[in-house]
């Protein structure tokens, strides 16, 4: 157990429908990152915060996706207007960063996304 | 250049035989390369990492081999057993900003 938390864990959906994620990360973390991951390959960074600030996009988050940390603690992901290619596995991660902190990563279990 | 490539895409051992992945990066920014293990159904986990001033590390069955002028590095799992069959990824990053992941190699140990 990582201490990083996804909800939920699977969702379906239909296409055109909108969609959240929660995560809850380690609670002394105070960088989260946003992953897609697709069946065959690596974990491709969307995005990321440290605290409530997003400090970095990823081309991959187009206008439909929207990433918010509200007080630095918990992050939600949206998806607006799904659509099929967006099926994947969405995971998230978490770590200490700042002087003498180490660089691991602290992953989620994911949510996965299966739409119709 | 914030690619990071990797291979074999698969691999199969048997028990007991060594397995090595590899990965080349081209961004000279990357001061932190830490491979992550993933089972099926689960998030990656960190396996070890190595920062660019040392040439190995060793954890265990587990040992990183780091060319700094190659900008090369690979994963060794010595006495490979039924149990390290999972997906394994190497990754960089700089500062600990944005990490990159490889595309993974599929390990399989046969007993």
């Amino acid at each position: 157990d990582t201490g990083v938390s996804q909800d939920p864990r699977h969702k379906i959906t239909k296409r055109g429908q909108n969609v959240t994620f929660r995560c809850d990360p380690i609670s002394e973390h105070n960088r989260l990152y946003w992953y897609r991951q697709t069946l065959g390959q690596g974990p491709e960074f969307l995005t990321y915060f440290q605290n409530e600030a997003q400090l970095e996009k990823s081309r991959l988050l187009s206008d439909r996706f929207s990433a918010e940390r509200p007080k630095g603690s918990f992050s939600t992901l949206e998806i607006q207007r799904t659509e099929q290619g967006d099926s994947a596995m969405y995971l998230c991660a978490s770590r200490l960063g700042g002087q003498g902190a180490t660089g691991e990563l602290f992953f989620g279990e994911g949510s996965r996304l299966t739409v119709l | 250049q914030q690619q990071v490539k990797q291979s074999p895409q698969s691999l199969i051992v048997q028990k007991g035989g060594i397995s090595i992945i590899n990965c080349a990066y081209e961004n000279t920014a990357f001061d932190y390369f830490p491979w992550y293990q993933q089972f099926p159904g689960k998030g990656p986990a960190l396996l070890i990492a190595i920062r660019p001033d040392v040439s190995e590390k060793k954890e265990g069955r587990f040992t990183i081999s780091f060319n700094k002028s190659a900008k090369q590095f690979s994963l060794h799992i010595m006495d490979s057993q039924p149990g390290d069959s999972a997906t394994y990824f190497c990754a960089a990053t700089d500062y600990g900003q944005n990490f990159v992941f490889g595309p993974g190699t599929r390990l399989s140990v046969l007993p």
